[in-house]
């Protein structure tokens, strides 16, 4: 199975930070790899699919990076409703995996 | 508008069993994946499996953790997939989503399950 390790596990930021969450995988993935957001009680959220290509309807500070085994999600200036939690997974290969998730909270 | 709502959660005992159910609306229904996520309390999402869509004989595919216990089958005629869960555990009291395409576009609300005595 292909593991995903995403880092920070949980990281404290103030508005208008910059945030990068980075996503790590087991083996090569070539760009298969989504980013969500999760809030309290709520199902996720997409935003990046195929590793950096923004669904429709997300903001444009958030962007994502990477190809292989390496992969950033990146909030370019952080809003009060950023603070969530957020997720990798790849979809190269059954089973397909998240990341145990990067809480983001407020400072 | 794309759609999709899940049922069928609920109280079941050790052992027990339970099948929820994705209705879809909004797409044209055989054409696409639907996936299986859960997420249990204080823990990650997890993926629990998928249907292929027709171009793939809507094969089955599932995680290491439910395998032969769940079993993912789709009824095009009503646009929707289910998910039967036997000899169900602890571990597995979570809110099931169900969930479309490599990337997951779209998400249902959720139901949750909770196994308890």
């Amino acid at each position: 199975d292909i593991q995903m390790t995403q880092s920070p596990s949980s990281l404290s930021a103030s508005v208008g930070d910059r945030v990068t969450i980075t996503c790590r995988a087991s083996q090569g993935i070539s760009n298969d790899l989504a980013w969500f957001q999760q809030k309290p009680g709520k199902a996720p959220k997409s935003l990046i699919y195929a590793a950096s290509n923004l669904q429709s309807g997300v903001p444009s500070k958030f962007s994502g990076s990477g190809s292989g085994t390496d992969f950033t999600l990146t909030i370019s200036s952080l809003q009060p409703e950023d603070f969530a939690t957020y997720y990798c997974q790849q979809f190269h290969a059954y089973p397909l995996t998240f990341g145990g998730g990067t809480k983001v909270e407020i400072k | 508008e794309v759609q999709l709502v899940e049922s069928g959660g609920g109280l079941v005992q050790p052992g027990g069993s339970l099948r929820l159910s994705c209705a879809a609306s909004g797409f044209t229904f055989s054409d696409h994946y639907i996936d299986w996520v859960r997420h249990a309390p204080g823990k990650g999402l997890e993926w629990v499996g998928r249907s292929e869509n027709k171009d793939y004989s809507y094969t089955a595919q599932y995680a290491a953790s439910v395998k032969g216990r769940f079993t993912i089958s789709r009824d095009d005629s009503k646009n929707s997939v289910f998910l039967q869960m036997n000899s169900l555990k602890s571990e597995d009291t979570a809110v099931y989503y169900c969930a479309r395409d490599n990337g997951a576009t779209y998400w249902g609300q959720g139901t949750l399950v909770t196994v308890s005595s």
